[in-house]
């Protein structure tokens, strides 16, 4: 059965910490990994990740996808209040269906 | 297993079909959405809905016509799409408890659409 897990469930961090999130994934016909950041409603896409080893940066976060291990990493360096958010990984498969990881819950504080 | 489940996985249908997207929620969530997931475009939210009445419609034209019976249950229903429209249709829920910001959502699988 295809299946996502997110580790850990939730996270609370002071700021200036670095944190990593994990995400692993059994799918058949994987096609790529999404990285989303939810506060509010909709999550916000942050990567897209489709070949191992490519480490993808958007300022202080940065993701990696081992294919072989099948899992990936989110690090968000020097975190801040504002990163507290649910971060949802999701993995593209067969038929460009979406499978969803049930998220980890991350808290920053002051 | 999430929770959530679709109906129909895979839809190909004309642009002039009536057709409906079905999603129930197992979780006791008292909130549920639709996004609209395009290729190489960020997710959309098209429409929320909290304790069975709609709360958010974001600009998504009248071809879609979104109905919640029930907080497990919520429908799409779609007339006279265009090829635009193909996409994956993504249902989610979540709890939405009092005072929290922010609630997880759990989705779907979703239906892939195609609109020839």
């Amino acid at each position: 059965e295809d299946k996502v897990v997110q580790s850990p469930l939730s996270l609370v961090v002071h700021e200036g910490d670095t944190v990593t999130l994990n995400c692993s994934y059994e799918v058949t016909n994987f096609r790529s990994l999404l990285w989303y950041k939810q506060e509010k409603k909709a999550p916000t896409f942050l990567f897209m990740l489709t070949s191992s080893g490519i480490e993808k940066k958007s300022g202080r976060l940065s993701s990696i996808l081992d294919k072989k291990e099948l899992f990936s990493i989110l690090n968000i360096t020097a975190t801040q209040t504002g990163d507290s958010a649910i971060y949802l990984c999701a993995v593209e498969y067969s038929g460009y269906a979406l499978n969803f990881g049930k998220g980890t819950s991350l808290l920053v504080t002051p | 297993e999430t929770g959530v489940t679709q109906t129909p996985r895979h839809l190909v249908m004309g642009m002039t079909n009536k057709k409906s997207l079905k999603c129930e929620q197992h979780l006791g969530h008292n909130a549920m959405y639709w996004y609209k997931q395009s290729a190489k475009k960020p997710l959309e939210l098209m429409f929320v809905y909290n304790f069975k009445e709609q709360t958010e419609n974001n600009s998504v034209p009248s071809r879609f016509s979104p109905e919640c019976p029930n907080s497990s249950h919520l429908f799409l229903h779609l007339h006279t799409l265009q090829p635009e429209d193909s996409a994956l249709y993504l249902c989610a829920s979540s709890q939405e408890r009092q005072g929290a910001n922010t609630d997880t959502q759990y989705f779907g699988p979703g239906t892939r659409l195609t609109v020839l």
